[in-house]
């Protein structure tokens, strides 16, 4: 069966700092890849997609960055954090006409 | 343009009523809807899915919702709650476009079961 890891699960970094988010999955190849972000009290918003290796696609311009290195590594970057990078961050997994099936998302506090 | 609109952004209930969880969507051809659920500091779970099947969708821990053309609506109901079915509803549509399967979020409704 399939599965999708993110890590950390949990991060306090402070302004100015670097980051870095992964998430694998495992149990199916090429997948189409997600990366959303959940701001207290909001919904989803969706963040970079990515349909194969090198191929990404972001939706909002922002201070965030994603890359593909591999089919099933999906990365969430970010050179120097602003306070309003803040948030729950989630990748996601899914296929043409199928749902998407989500990690258990990482909680970023930037301070 | 695809778009989902919750009704309330919060719902109270006593346990062993009933749940209602209001959807209105808007889309220019056959939406995909689905209901996801999620539980504090936790990743989206699936509670079901539309799909231009039947318009009575059975999901999950005695979830459904019906899809109503006439009314643009896919509202979710069970009809008696439990504590654990408190958490944050998630009403979604499908953008769909070649080879992508992005989905458009409502704000989510926050469900609060008292015993």
């Amino acid at each position: 069966s399939q599965t999708i890891h993110q890590w950390p699960a949990t991060l306090v970094q402070p302004v100015g700092s670097p980051l870095s988010l992964e998430c694998t999955v495992e149990g199916t190849s090429n997948p189409n890849l997600y990366w959303y972000r959940q701001a207290a009290g909001r919904g989803l918003q969706l963040l970079f997609y990515s349909v194969g290796i090198g191929q990404i696609s972001s939706e909002v311009p922002q201070n965030l960055s994603a890359s593909r290195p591999q089919d099933r590594q999906f990365i969430l970057s970010s050179k120097k954090l602003l306070l309003s990078d803040s948030g729950f961050y989630l990748c996601a997994w899914g296929r043409n006409n199928s749902p998407l099936h989500f990690g258990n998302g990482t909680r970023l506090t930037v301070t | 343009a695809q778009s989902v609109t919750q009704l309330d952004s919060h719902v109270s209930v006593s346990e062993g009523t009933p749940v209602l969880l209001r959807c209105n969507y808007s889309s220019s051809y056959s939406p995909s809807l689905f209901w996801y659920v999620q539980h504090p500091n936790k990743g989206l779970q699936l509670l079901l899915k539309y799909t231009s099947a039947a318009t009575l969708v059975k999901g999950i821990n005695g979830f459904e919702a019906e899809f109503k053309k006439s009314e643009t609506s896919f509202h979710l109901t069970k009809p008696s709650a439990h504590m654990s079915d408190a958490a944050e509803y998630f009403c979604v549509v499908r953008k769909g476009s070649y080879n992508t399967d992005k989905l458009i979020f409502g704000t989510g409704t926050r469900l609060q079961v008292f015993p």
